[in-house]
């Protein structure tokens, strides 16, 4: 069964630094990685999708890393700025299984101070 | 610009209550999915679809039923609702294969 897991599982940071968010999971068997952005009490919102062929995508101040083989995946937040405080989560999409059942990762909560 | 709709941001009803939580996307994507999420418990899922009419229980689907008449609609039912359902409630949409999720803002549900 995939286990997905994020280290740390809260991080706070002055504005302004670089940081690196971690994801793990133990099945390497996947079609994508995703990664979601998740504001207190509001629904997901999807960030970065990384196909099992790619090595990284990016999106302005973000950077995702694939390592399939490991089974690791990092977001990359350059330039943090207090309207990153949230919780990031990742999520792997299996190859197997109907409906393309996502497993979740427990999230990262994010807080960046002035 | 796509995406996925639910019905209502916040929800009080009483115990006993049979509840009706409405999901609508404007994707065509033939997968639907409904997700609970409570603290410490991370998201979990309660039922998914996979196509109209067709459905699977998920990890959690015990006091809860679903709906999908038609390919851009899933509902999501509470037969009677109990205070141990009180939780954020989101719906998700997807293609199947190598492709993303797209979530609803979520729907806050606090049964009393």
């Amino acid at each position: 069964k995939q286990e997905v897991t994020q280290i740390p599982a809260a991080l706070s940071v002055p504005e302004g630094e670089n940081l690196v968010l971690n994801c793990s999971f133990t099945d390497s068997a996947i079609y994508n990685l995703q990664w979601f952005r998740q504001d207190p009490g509001k629904g997901l919102t999807s960030l970065l999708l990384i196909q099992s062929s790619q090595r990284e995508q990016t999106s302005g101040r973000l950077n995702a890393s694939l390592d399939k083989s490991s089974g690791r995946s990092t977001l990359y937040i350059a330039a943090s700025q207090p309207g990153d405080s949230a919780t990031y989560l990742c999520a792997v999409n299996p190859l197997i299984g109907t409906a393309s059942k996502l497993t979740f990762g427990t999230g990262t909560r994010l807080q960046v101070t002035l | 610009d796509v995406k996925v709709t639910q019905s209502s941001r916040y929800l009080v009803k009483r115990t006993g209550e049979k509840v009706f939580l409405e999901c609508v996307q404007d994707m065509d994507h033939e997968n639907m999915f409904w997700y609970r999420q409570d603290p410490g418990l991370g998201l979990r899922l309660i039922y998914f679809s996979y196509d109209v009419k067709m459905k699977e229980k998920g990890d959690i689907p015990e006091g809860y039923s679903v709906s999908r008449e038609k390919k851009e609609r899933f509902s999501l039912i509470l037969e009677s609702a109990s205070t141990n359902q009180t939780s954020m409630y989101l719906c998700a949409s997807s293609f199947t294969g190598n492709y993303g999720y797209t979530f609803g803002s979520g729907t806050r549900l606090t049964v009393v």
